[in-house]
């Protein structure tokens, strides 16, 4: 089973600010690689797959990139509704389809 | 707009068999580029993918969980569903139904989510 490792748990940002998220794959997943923010009593929604590609409607101050094992998802000028929790998740060797265990973006 | 919605009781006894179904509408279960997945979060936890199943009934489980689980699939009602036997505790736990966008046989990630559904554990 492939580990995902995200770092940090928790990530203290003032609004306006960047916020640079990393996951670490255990063993290299190639780009198959996505992002997911879930915010208090929702359900996940996908911003990123294929390391670095925007799903359908998420705005371009979301950005992913890197392959193999180092990820990073990146917040361009934090807004108000970005504070949330993020996963990384893994898609290359599976099952099972692997998450890592979040990192909150919290408000500073 | 596709939509998810999980039904099923929210409260199962230990030892006893947990079950629920996904309803879904505004796209058709029969789709051959997706399968059609369980994630779970335990309270204040992290996200675990239990499995997923393809319209014509084939399925990959959760290694960790195979011995326990069953997903089965109807088309004619447009629904997917869950079976987790011998629950316990641990068991507790948001239970999600997704799709599971997928190339050929090779499910990759999860692109429409249902709401969830709490389904806790306890005698």
């Amino acid at each position: 089973e492939i580990v995902m490792t995200q770092s940090p748990a928790t990530l203290s940002v003032s609004p306006g600010e960047r916020a640079t998220l990393s996951c670490r794959a255990s063993q290299s997943v190639s780009s198959n690689l996505a992002w997911y923010q879930q915010k208090p009593g929702q359900a996940p929604r996908l911003l990123i797959y294929g390391a670095s590609t925007r799903a359908t409607g998420i705005p371009a101050r979301f950005s992913g990139s890197g392959s193999g094992t180092e990820f990073t998802l990146t917040i361009t000028s934090l807004h108000s509704e970005d504070f949330a929790v993020y996963y990384c998740q893994q898609y290359n060797i599976w099952p099972p389809w692997t998450f890592g265990q979040g990192t909150k973006v919290e408000i500073k | 707009q596709l939509q998810l919605q999980e039904s099923g009781p929210g409260l199962v006894k230990p030892s006893e068999t947990l079950s629920l179904t996904c309803t879904v509408s505004g796209g058709s279960i029969g789709s051959s580029s997706y399968y059609w997945g369980w994630i779970r979060q335990p309270p204040g936890k992290g996200l675990e993918c239990i499995g997923n199943i393809y319209y014509s009934g084939s399925t990959y489980y959760n290694p960790s969980l195979k011995s326990r689980v069953t997903i089965s699939v109807d088309t004619s009602k447009n629904q997917f569903s869950l079976k987790l036997s011998s629950v316990t505790a641990a068991d507790t736990a948001v239970y999600y139904c997704a799709r599971h966008r997928s190339s050929g046989w090779s499910p990759y990630y999860f692109d429409y989510w249902g709401q969830g559904t709490l389904v806790t554990v306890s005698s």
